[in-house]
């Protein structure tokens, strides 16, 4: 596609079910990123992909969140019994090999949790 | 770790000029970038340094230091549509991923 896609743009989810957020990056970069914004923020790291491979995981706050992307193109982030305090704008990154200083972002997927 | 420090305001008037630093702390360096994100939208990059000096694109320039850990985006000819936040972000430990400071809200009036 012509740039970082995400889906749903929003979602309001009840405390305790679980959620899957969806990235298609720009085709052709092999580099995925998931990020997590709180307003007033910063983008905070959650996980990395190469191609397949979950190369860093560092950023995923405990083992409710998880992310694969299996066949090297779209990911999944999800979030397992979600809690009022993973209320937030979580955003897909994507990159070119050896460009991942430039990091193309998505539109993000809001995130509410009530 | 690592830290970024950024000022979390400036204000400008349009046409002028405004300079937003950057400090950082880490261990392996592999460069700075800038980001800057509109209200409601999503970080678009700026500009990237990986050595020192003065890297120039139309009228925005960015500058290294590795020697102080010291960077700062410069943006000339302020427009009202320059109103946003910029980000600096360096590479983390792990070399995978962008860490990114906690912005710099910039206000251009008239």
């Amino acid at each position: 596609g012509a740039g970082v896609s995400q889906s749903p743009r929003y979602k309001v989810t009840k405390r305790g079910q679980d959620v899957a957020l969806r990235c298609d990056p720009i085709s052709g970069h092999v580099s995925l990123y998931w990020y997590r914004q709180a307003l007033g923020q910063g983008p905070e790291f959650l996980t990395y992909f190469n191609y397949e491979a979950q190369q860093d995981k560092s950023g995923l706050p405990n083992d409710r969140f998880s992310a694969e992307r299996p066949e090297g193109s779209i990911s999944t982030l999800t979030i397992q019994r979600t809690e009022q305090r993973d209320s937030a704008m979580y955003r897909c990154a994507s990159s070119l090999p050896g460009h991942d200083t430039e990091a193309f972002f998505g539109q993000g997927t809001r995130l509410t949790v009530v | 770790g690592q830290s970024l420090e950024q000022p979390s305001e400036v204000t400008a008037v349009e046409g002028a000029i405004v300079q937003i630093n950057c400090t950082y702390q880490t261990s392996g360096f592999y460069g700075l970038s800038w980001y800057q994100q509109h209200d409601g939208g999503a970080p678009t990059f700026l500009s990237y340094n990986a050595l020192d000096g003065l890297e120039e694109t139309g009228r925005f320039s960015s500058f290294l230091s590795r020697s102080d850990s010291y960077g700062y985006l410069l943006l000339q000819e302020l427009q009202m549509k320059d109103s946003a936040s910029y980000f600096c972000a360096v590479k983390s430990n792990s070399g995978y991923a962008l860490n990114f400071g906690k912005g710099t809200s910039l206000l251009v009036t008239p």
